[in-house]
């Protein structure tokens, strides 16, 4: 069964700092993969996806995500926090085969001023 | 103007209630859903409609009955409401039927608390 895995629950980074969120799939054939952001006491919206072509995949408020085939991960990047993203972020994968996305179990991003 | 609106944000109610949530998308989208946060904040399907046909009916208590009057109104009900279906519930919409690459609008959420 398809799975997603966010190792860490929660991630504190200082203002300005840099940011790494990890995410891992499991799936021995192609998949979907997508990061959404949950602000408090909101819905999620979609941040980047990857369906096909470029590895590096860029979304919206300076956010990157590098899909490895080999290491079946798609982690999310930004060089410089803001204390504006502080919210949860939801990795998410599907096929072709699924009708549905999975979405992963959440990671709760903190920025420290 | 809110793309995707869910009434009430907040029902608090007692055990064995009834009690709906209705959602509304002015987004034109074909496809609707709802789903399921726990606690944890864990989110997870319960239910999708694509021109208001059922495609997705994941293992959900029959005491949950989505109906679709039109493709813009996706409306949640549920019967003898027990405490464990305390959460909050999320609509969700998606331009076609393709839930594995479309990108998902959600609406703001509705927290329900069972007392």
């Amino acid at each position: 069964a398809q799975s997603v895995t966010q190792l860490d629950s929660q991630v504190p980074v200082f203002e300005e700092a840099p940011v790494e969120l990890r995410c891992n799939y499991s799936s021995s054939v192609s998949v979907y993969l997508f990061w959404y952001v949950q602000y408090p006491n909101q819905g999620l919206q979609l941040l980047l996806k990857y369906l096909s072509g470029s590895t590096l995949v860029k979304g919206i408020n300076g956010f990157e995500a590098e899909f490895n085939k080999s290491q079946t991960s798609f982690h999310l990047r930004k060089p410089s926090v803001h204390i504006s993203d502080t919210a949860e972020y939801f990795c998410a994968v599907s096929k072709a085969s699924y009708d549905k996305v999975i979405f992963g179990p959440g990671t709760s991003l903190s920025v420290i001023p | 103007d809110t793309a995707v609106s869910q009434t009430p944000k907040y029902l608090v109610t007692q055990m064995g209630n009834d009690k709906s949530i209705k959602c509304e998308q002015n987004l034109g989208h074909d496809t609707m859903y709802w789903y399921k946060q726990d606690s944890k904040k864990f989110l997870k399907i319960m239910f999708s409609y694509n021109n208001k046909e059922l495609i997705i009916n994941e293992t959900v208590p029959n005491r949950f009955s989505p109906k679709s009057p039109d493709k813009a109104h996706l409306n949640l009900h549920i019967n003898s409401l027990e405490l464990g279906d305390s959460a909050v519930y999320f609509c969700a919409s998606s331009q076609e039927g393709r839930p594995f690459t479309d990108t998902q609008y959600f609406g703001p959420g509705t927290r329900l608390t069972v007392l």
